[in-house]
């Protein structure tokens, strides 16, 4: 089982519309939880942290973390062309030292 | 401080070449993170170092890969008789480190793009 998992996408949405994105991870003690942006042959950018459960808004972008479900998401509202992108969940914890592990990442297309 | 920045940005080389990258963190970041990521992937952990210490390396550095941090500055990750396998974006990453040991966010570099002839 890989340690992080995302919905393998691609994902199109039209614009205007919401995209969700799904992820969970494996280690039960994860503490802390990011969504990374990464354009085509660019690096990784981070967009979104959480550490609670709960939701949380930053703009077009909310983040929502269930620890008991081990499940952490992403939705993008009124989803814009300039949004198609890569996106990645990232997780770290305690028992794997804090380095952030990463899913393979799922890919959105915005149609205009 | 513009952010991480790694140098070459793109290395084309022969197989069994040796090859060198460079990468300059974030001044006040005291931790430095190598990823490699190959295509349809996410970034796959290959070290780390807290200052100049190295703590930990990942089984997919072989013998061939080596990485230092002296003075606890910038970082170079080394490979030697370099493979086709070896082909991938390699990704420079910083971060200060919290109390109680937690990480925060990592901030990455542009990336050295690696193709093995």
């Amino acid at each position: 089982q890989k340690e992080v998992e995302q919905n393998s996408g691609p994902l199109s949405v039209p614009e205007g519309a919401i995209a969700s994105l799904n992820c969970t991870y494996s280690d039960r003690v994860s503490q802390s939880f990011f969504w990374y942006r990464q354009y085509s042959g660019k690096s990784p950018e981070l967009i979104m942290s959480i550490y609670s459960n709960g939701d949380k808004e930053d703009g077009r972008f909310t983040a929502q973390l269930n620890k008991a479900s081990q499940y952490v998401s992403l939705l993008i509202r009124d989803s814009q062309p300039s949004d198609s992108a890569t996106y990645l969940c990232a997780v770290n914890s305690y028992s794997n030292d804090y380095k952030l592990s990463f899913g393979a990442g799922t890919t959105v297309t915005v149609r205009a | 401080d513009t952010g991480v920045s790694q140098d070459p940005r793109h290395k084309i080389t022969k197989r069994g070449q040796n090859v060198t990258f460079r990468c300059d963190p974030i001044s006040e970041h005291n931790r430095l993170y190598w990823y490699r990521q190959t295509l349809g992937q996410g970034p796959e952990f290959l070290t780390y170092f807290q200052n100049e210490a190295q703590l930990e390396k990942s089984r997919l550095l072989s013998d061939r890969f080596s990485a230092e941090r002296p003075k606890g500055s910038f970082s170079t990750l080394e490979i030697q008789r370099t493979e086709q396998g070896d082909s991938a974006m390699y990704l420079c990453a910083s971060s200060l480190g919290r109390l109680a040991g937690v990480t925060g966010e990592l901030f990455f570099g542009e990336g050295s793009r690696l193709t093995v002839l």
